[in-house]
């Protein structure tokens, strides 16, 4: 069965402070790696990963993946106030005809001013 | 807003009862996907359907199920409820038949079970 674990459960800081979330997976095919941000609705798209080794950025917040030892993780610096979200990590397994996009249980971010 | 719709956006209802969860996709996305929400299960995928079949199965239970129809607009049924499917559904959609990577996701329709 696929498996995605995302650590820590929950952090606290402060702004400015930057801080990296983590996931690691086991799944069967991988195809794609990819992290979103919760806030109080649904989910929004922040970055897929598919190759190891390449950053992925955007603004303050960038992506790493790691095929090799089976991990990912995100980075925000200069944390802000509505960074403050649970922030999900999914991976992509495409076995044959049979597609499945298993989530972790995310990592709950509290920015405080 | 990403231009995804769902109705209704609350639901209570008792359990044993039957519910329909109606899903309007982004104009032009073909695929359609259906995840549930809980606070034990966290975010799992429930269905996918592209231009009217269904083309990936995730977690979803015997007692659900889900067509899309010729408009494109999708709904989720789910019968004989129980306590535990107490949720929040949400609604995807993409415009091609693998976009899972861009997926756009509608706001979700909280639904209770009493």
């Amino acid at each position: 069965e696929d498996k995605v674990v995302q650590s820590p459960l929950s952090l606290v800081v402060h702004e400015g402070d930057t801080v990296t979330l983590n996931c690691s997976y086991e799944v069967t095919n991988f195809r794609s790696l990819l992290w979103y941000k919760q806030e109080k609705k649904a989910p929004t798209f922040l970055f897929m990963l598919t190759s190891s080794g390449i950053e992925k950025k955007s603004g303050r917040l960038s992506s790493i993946l790691d095929k090799k030892e089976l991990f990912s993780i995100l980075n925000i610096t200069a944390t802000q106030t509505g960074d403050s979200a649970v922030y999900l990590c999914a991976v992509f397994d495409s076995g044959g005809s049979n597609y499945k996009l298993t989530f972790g249980k995310g990592t709950l971010l509290t920015v405080n001013p | 807003d990403s231009g995804v719709t769902q109705t209704p956006k609350h639901l209570i209802t008792a359990t044993g009862q039957r519910v329909t969860l109606r899903c309007s996709p982004r104009s032009g996305d073909l695929s359609v996907y259906w995840y549930q929400q809980s606070l034990d299960q966290g975010l799992q995928f429930l269905i996918q359907y592209y231009n009217g079949e269904e083309r990936a199965k995730g977690n979803i239970l015997e007692r659900f199920s889900a067509q899309q129809f010729p408009d494109l607009h999708s709904e989720l049924n789910l019968s004989s409820l129980e306590l535990g499917d107490s949720a929040l559904y949400f609604c995807a959609s993409s415009s091609g038949q693998g976009g899972w990577e861009t997926q756009y996701f509608g706001p979700g329709t909280r639904l209770l079970v009493l």
